[in-house]
């Protein structure tokens, strides 16, 4: 098993630049995560996902967007990127059936960087 | 909604010494209590967890506490060591509303010679 796979690992956009960040688990879980960490703030959420055609928002979506069109991908879309989108970005994954869940798996991160 | 805090932000210890990280939590509805460990450059990863039945869970070095009265809940790691060093978060969620995890604002643990 991959995990939760994150692509790229890297980027740097201009202000105003739109980009996708890739995310896809080969757990199959029905539950998925974007978080942003900013240094000394933790882990925010962007926006989740409880299966494929589901999303919502989570503490702090403005100025992105997410689908879920398979159970496998959740990528995270910056339409108009600006300095304040400049951040550690991670996915995550966890399978929750029933009052049980497993633990949540994070990707290795995309370090992105808005000049 | 849910509101993690935690501390200390660095903690310093000497290797085999203990070292404990606290955090409290707002929402009287959560009942699982993960800790995670991410090393640099890396993602975090779960150490151990405690759902709120249970009051204390040891894992080898590890044990976390949970005081759901106080609503607050503790990382123990004992005879430190220097691969111990790394930032460490606790985080909260309830069962439902997507089981969305809140983080603690982590805690940079450095294990010195």
């Amino acid at each position: 098993n991959a995990g939760v796979t994150q692509t790229p690992k890297f980027r740097i956009l201009k202000i105003g630049q739109s980009m996708t960040l890739q995310c896809t688990q080969d757990m199959n879980h029905n539950y998925m995560y974007w978080y942003r960490q900013d240094p000394g703030m933790g882990l925010k959420l962007i926006y989740y996902s409880v299966g494929a055609g589901i999303t919502d928002k989570g503490e702090v979506p403005n100025g992105y967007n997410v689908s879920r069109s398979t159970t496998e991908d959740f990528p995270l879309r910056l339409e108009l990127a600006a300095p304040s989108q400049t951040s550690v970005y991670f996915c995550a994954s966890m399978y929750k059936g029933g009052d049980t869940n497993t633990e949540a798996f994070f990707g290795q991160g995309t370090r992105l960087t808005v000049v | 909604g849910e509101n993690v805090e935690q501390h200390p932000s660095t903690l310093s210890v000497q290797e085999g010494d203990s070292a404990v990280i606290k955090c409290t939590y707002s929402d009287s509805a959560s009942n699982y209590f993960p800790w995670y460990k991410q090393e640099l450059g890396k993602g975090p990863q779960l150490i151990i967890d405690i759902r709120s039945n249970v009051g204390e869970k040891k894992d080898q070095r590890i044990a976390v506490t949970l005081n759901k009265t106080a609503k607050h809940f503790s990382l123990h790691i004992t005879e430190t060591q220097p691969e111990d060093s790394a930032v460490y978060f606790c985080a909260a969620s309830r069962g439902g509303g997507g089981n969305k995890l809140t983080f603690g604002t982590g805690t940079q643990l450095k294990v010195e010679l």
